[in-house]
């Protein structure tokens, strides 16, 4: 069964650049969130996304900024990057009228961004 | 939101049955139960759902009693490969999909 994907799945960046990262959801899906797991940490949301339009906004900085687009795919956009940005970022998706399970959100397998 | 405790982690034997208590005093009306397991550096994967009483899939059980105030995973007879982090989620239900919260996992480690 096809699953989230997303890339990259590693990436170095110096301090105050910037970075994009891609999530694909699972065909079918409307729904994509962002989450971010520092080291040690549990995941943590960041924002999603339904039908293209921002939904929810958890503790996402200033200097990040994600969208949804017409193929359901999503970015998130880092800038000036600093050294706490250095975590796992996970991508996940659901079909958000699926009747029954209603928090069962499908993961991807996560990019990991460090920043020197 | 309701807040979750869960213990921060235990330690099984290959084969044994493993019981994960989540406490949720504050859990509201129409709060669900969910929880998902993570391996290190892979994203959670979810394993059961439940509202009330008991619900059981191929992978584990979940018992809740009447007052919804703590929940049970159960793991039947684990396996090295259920060695990963266990997280307890309370969240609402209706219509739509809603951001997951997570807490403090629990860390099982299954020892052969």
């Amino acid at each position: 069964a096809a699953g989230v994907i997303q890339s990259p799945r590693h990436l170095i960046k110096e301090k105050r650049e910037t970075a994009t990262l891609k999530c694909y959801p699972i065909p079918r899906h409307d729904t994509v969130y962002w989450y971010q797991q520092g080291p040690g940490q549990d995941p943590q949301f960041l924002i999603s996304f339904y039908e293209k339009m921002q939904s929810d906004k958890g503790s996402i900085p200033d200097r990040f900024s994600a969208q949804q687009f017409s193929d359901y795919h999503s970015e998130l956009n880092m800038s000036s990057l600093e050294l706490g940005d250095s975590a796992l970022y996970f991508c996940a998706s659901s079909a958000r009228d699926f009747p029954l399970l209603i928090n069962e959100q499908f993961f991807g397998p996560g990019t990991r961004l460090t920043v020197l | 939101l309701a807040k979750t405790t869960q213990p921060i982690s235990m330690d099984s034997y290959e084969g044994q049955e493993v019981n994960i208590t989540c406490s949720h005093n504050n859990i509201a009306t129409n709060d669900y139960i969910t929880w998902y397991q993570q391996f290190p550096s892979q994203g959670p994967r979810f394993i059961i759902q439940g509202y009330k009483t008991k619900v059981t899939n191929e992978v584990a059980s979940l018992f809740i009693p009447a007052d919804r105030k703590s929940s049970t995973l159960s793991l039947p007879r684990v396996s090295l490969s259920d060695t990963a982090v266990y997280y307890c989620l309370v969240g609402p239900s209706g219509a739509g999909s809603y951001q997951l919260t997570f807490g403090k996992g629990t860390k099982l480690s299954v020892i052969p």
